[in-house]
Order: structure tokens, then sequence, then C-alpha cells
């Protein structure tokens, strides 16, 4: 099971685009990366997956290169309301049985200030 | 569509006492996770289910396990509560076999050992 390293906590201020980058070194070939985010007491939020290269939606980027050991997340324009832990996971899309759950790690905690 | 709902939302609870939560998923899901969150480990992986079967368990003792209804429901239990099972516990639900297909998180049950 790939591990992830992300660090702990980021600050930036509001209008700003922030770039949260991810390692998993151990990346196996059939895992995908997501990132969900989490507000206080309430359960993480699916925000955008992908395999490799780029992939964008509405609400953010995640680019990841050639050799998958690391993939960055990118929030443009961020407001208050960003402010939130943000966790890289990396699994495959379908478990296989066993103990290979998906592990969320510690996550990046970010902070954005008006 | 309905989303995740877990219920009871708030428990409190003493060290020996047995404690079990439900989560219903939404509708047309066929996996069920559950996760356990505290400020020290974050969030960690105890299983998934999926059509009533657990598919994987992550690393925790016999006394926290599971189940999954026909009808997609599950219920986790804790027996012999100690101190340290205090925590947000969360279930998400997919409609695939889990692993990194999208979870969707209810809001959690908040358990507190005294």
């Amino acid at each position: 099971l790939a591990k992830t390293t992300q660090p702990i906590s980021m600050d930036s201020y509001e209008g700003q685009e922030v770039n949260i980058t991810c390692s998993h070194n151990n990346i196996a070939t059939n895992d995908y990366i997501t990132w969900y985010q989490q507000f206080p007491s309430q359960g993480p939020r699916f925000i955008i997956q992908g395999y490799k290269t780029k992939v964008t939606n509405e609400v953010a980027s995640l680019f990841i290169p050639a050799d998958r050991k690391s993939s960055t997340l990118s929030l443009p324009r961020v407001s208050l309301s960003d402010t939130a832990v943000y966790y890289c996971l990396v699994g495959p899309l379908y478990s296989g049985g066993g103990a290979d759950g998906l592990t969320f790690g510690k996550g990046t905690h970010l902070i954005i200030q008006p | 569509k309905a989303g995740v709902t877990q219920t009871p939302r708030y428990l409190i609870k003493t060290r020996g006492q047995q404690v079990t939560l439900s989560c219903s998923p939404i509708s047309g899901h066929r996996s069920v996770s559950w996760y356990q969150q505290t400020p020290g480990q974050g969030l960690q992986f105890l299983f998934e289910y999926f059509s009533e079967t657990q598919r994987n368990k992550g690393n925790f003792p016999g006394r926290f396990s599971g189940r999954q209804f026909s009808n997609s429901r599950s219920e986790m239990n804790v027996s012999t509560l100690e101190l340290g099972d205090s925590a947000l516990y969360l279930c998400a639900s997919s409609y695939g076999t889990g692993g990194a297909d999208t979870q969707y998180f209810g809001p959690g049950t908040r358990l507190t050992v005294l």
C-alpha cells in the first residue's frame, strides 16, 4: 500500500493560487490519486481524482508527473471558505480484498487569511 | 438524492460498555467503509463491506466489528470500550467495490468514552 507524505500545514491569502504537493514514491501501477477536503466535525468530501498527467474540474486541478511519484493539487483563487484539511489518497480503484484498505494520512491543514 | 446518514450523531459511554453505530448509504451504493478519526492518529480505515461481505479490514483489534445488511445499511460494533476509543466514527459509501472509487462520507458519530 503506497504511503503518502504531505506538508502538515500551509498558509495563503484570499485570491491566491494554492498548490499542495503529495509524495507517493511507492505508488502501484493500478493506483489512482484522489484528494479529499474536510471541514471540522464533518466527513471528508471528494475534490478530484486522477491517474496521470492533468485533471481539471470546476474546483481544482490535479497535476501528476510521468513517474507518478508525486502529485499536486492546485486550488485557484482561494477564499476563506477553503480553509480546511486536504487529504491525498492513493489506492486501487477497486479493492482487491485483504488488508489493503485506504490510508488517508494526516492531511494538510490549509489556512487562508484575508 | 439523500446523502449518507449516520445514527446516532453523538454518544457517551463508559469504559467496558459496548456500542453499535449505524450507517445508511446513498441509495444504490453497495459499498460501505468505516473510519475512525482522532486528533492524534487522523483518519484510520476500519473496514469495508460490499454486498454483505467484509472485503477489507484495517489494523484494529477484534473488539471492532461490523456487518452489512441486504439493503446495504451497515452497523459497526465496539465491545469493551476503552478511553482511547473516543473518536469521530465516519461512514462512507460508494457505488463500486470501494477502494479509490469516490466515497461519500456521512456526518459521523462522535463517541465519547468516560
